[in-house]
């Protein structure tokens, strides 16, 4: 079985702030990382993912997240923060490998507000 | 299509009565995933198949809830003598096998 937490259920920076989401995950086996973001009135678009290779991935938008295994985190970064970055974001994971390898379990997701 | 389609996007309905979501998939994606979010919860999986087989549908929470893909394309999720704890939005998904999963905009219901 999988789990996610996302530390903060919201997290309020300035513009052109560092913005950073944490996620800790727990997984049985390897897994896929992800993180989704969610625009007002849009469905969950996908951010960046993990899967094999190179732990330092890049998304759209200037975000990037590390995968760190000794710390069962991925946490999402951006080094300056947009107003239109205000959004909601989930992490999730999926296990690589298994029966139920389908299936994105997701963290309750982090409200990043931008001010001005 | 372009993306995933789901109708319809909000839904009011009266404590008792049936409700039908519908979800059209990315052209030739052969893995269709259904959602529950509630608000402040992440996304919590309901059922998944792969063509017209429904391969998982241990997420479901009660026998009110099915689901079908009968042609391996569109799928509909059908609540039963809904209640008031139905409420949420139902998210739809779909993906080529074993590949990034994209989820369509979702369909509020609210039960009343």
């Amino acid at each position: 079985a999988q789990s996610v937490t996302q530390l903060g259920s919201h997290v309020s920076v300035s513009e052109g702030a560092l913005v950073l989401l944490r996620c800790n995950y727990s997984s049985s086996v390897p897994p896929y990382l992800f993180w989704y973001v969610q625009y007002p009135n849009q469905g969950l678009q996908l951010l960046l993912k993990y899967t094999t290779g190179a732990t330092l991935v890049k998304g759209i938008n200037g975000f990037e997240a590390e995968f760190k295994k000794s710390e069962t985190s991925f946490h999402l970064t951006k080094p300056s923060a947009h107003m239109s970055d205000a959004a909601e974001y989930f992490c999730a994971v999926r296990l690589n490998s298994g029966g139920s390898n389908y299936k994105l379990t997701f963290g309750k997701g982090t409200l990043l507000t931008v001010n001005p | 299509g372009a993306g995933v389609s789901q109708s319809p996007r909000y839904k009011v309905t009266k404590r008792g009565q049936d409700v039908a979501l519908r979800c059209d998939p990315i052209s030739g994606h052969v893995s269709l995933y259904w959602y529950r979010q509630a608000l402040g919860q992440g996304p919590e999986f309901l059922t998944y198949f792969n063509y017209e087989a429904q391969q998982d549908k241990s997420g479901l929470p009660n026998d009110r809830f099915s689901a079908e893909r009968p042609e391996g394309s569109i799928s509909t999720l059908t609540i039963q003598r809904t209640e008031q704890r139905d409420s949420a939005m139902y998210r739809c998904a779909s993906s080529r096998q074993g590949n990034t999963i994209y989820f369509g905009e979702g369909s509020w219901l609210t039960v009343v």
